[in-house]
């Protein structure tokens, strides 16, 4: 069974801070997503990566592959109230059609 | 362009009753997929259709079952409802069975209260 660990579980920042959020398994993913999900709402996809050593960047935001594609991390520079929410790491395994999720990690930036 | 569309938005049902939810994938995506997500937790896969075919399923029990129709649309039926079955169950859509390579177009979701 393939688990995804997320870190921290909350968070909470002042407006301009930067944040990094982490997401780790034992397993290997051939592709890594982050998603954000608002209250009521479904998740919305921000980002997908597939090669060990990937860095892509949207916007402020900075999403990293670890080499072994077991591990990913989010970092956000200056946030914003409007980065608040719930992120989720999802990894596909190979061969699977399925997303596993971690449990997100809750982001709160307080103006 | 429509995304996935999903119905009703809300639901509240009694133990033991059975319960069919609908969704729409978004415009040129013919794979549906559905996770349930628990309060406070990551969805957690069920089951994926393409080709009208239930193509791989997660850890549910047979009480969870689906359908895909030809216009590439799915319903997820849930038989003999449990209190632990109350969550957002959310219906995610893609293209040619790519979305774990690009991505998936995620609903709103239904919520499900069973009481």
């Amino acid at each position: 069974t393939q688990l995804l660990e997320q870190s921290p579980q909350f968070l909470s920042i002042q407006e301009g801070e930067n944040l990094t959020v982490y997401c780790n398994s034992s397993s290997v993913f051939s592709s890594l997503q982050w998603y954000r999900q608002e209250p009521g709402e479904g998740p919305v996809l921000l980002v997908t990566v597939v090669t060990g050593g990937e860095v892509k960047k949207l916007k402020r935001l900075t999403f990293q592959f670890g080499d072994a594609r077991k591990d990913s991390s989010l970092h956000i520079t200056a946030a914003q109230p409007g980065d608040t929410g719930l992120y989720l790491c999802a990894g596909a395994g190979a061969g699977s059609y399925q997303l596993t999720f971690g449990k997100g990690t809750k982001l709160s930036v307080i103006p | 362009d429509a995304g996935v569309t999903q119905s009703p938005t809300h639901l509240i049902k009694t133990r033991g009753q059975q319960v069919t939810l609908r969704c729409s994938p978004k415009s040129g995506h013919d794979t549906v997929s559905w996770y349930q997500q628990a309060l406070g937790q990551g969805p957690q896969f069920i089951f994926q259709y393409y080709e009208e075919e239930e193509r791989q399923r997660g850890n549910f029990p047979d009480r969870f079952s689906g359908h895909q129709f030809p216009n590439y649309s799915s319903e997820l039926n849930v038989n003999a409802l449990l209190l632990g079955d109350s969550a957002l169950y959310l219906c995610a859509s893609s293209r040619k069975g790519q979305g774990n390579t690009y991505g998936y177009t995620f609903g709103s979701g239904t919520r499900l209260t069973v009481v």
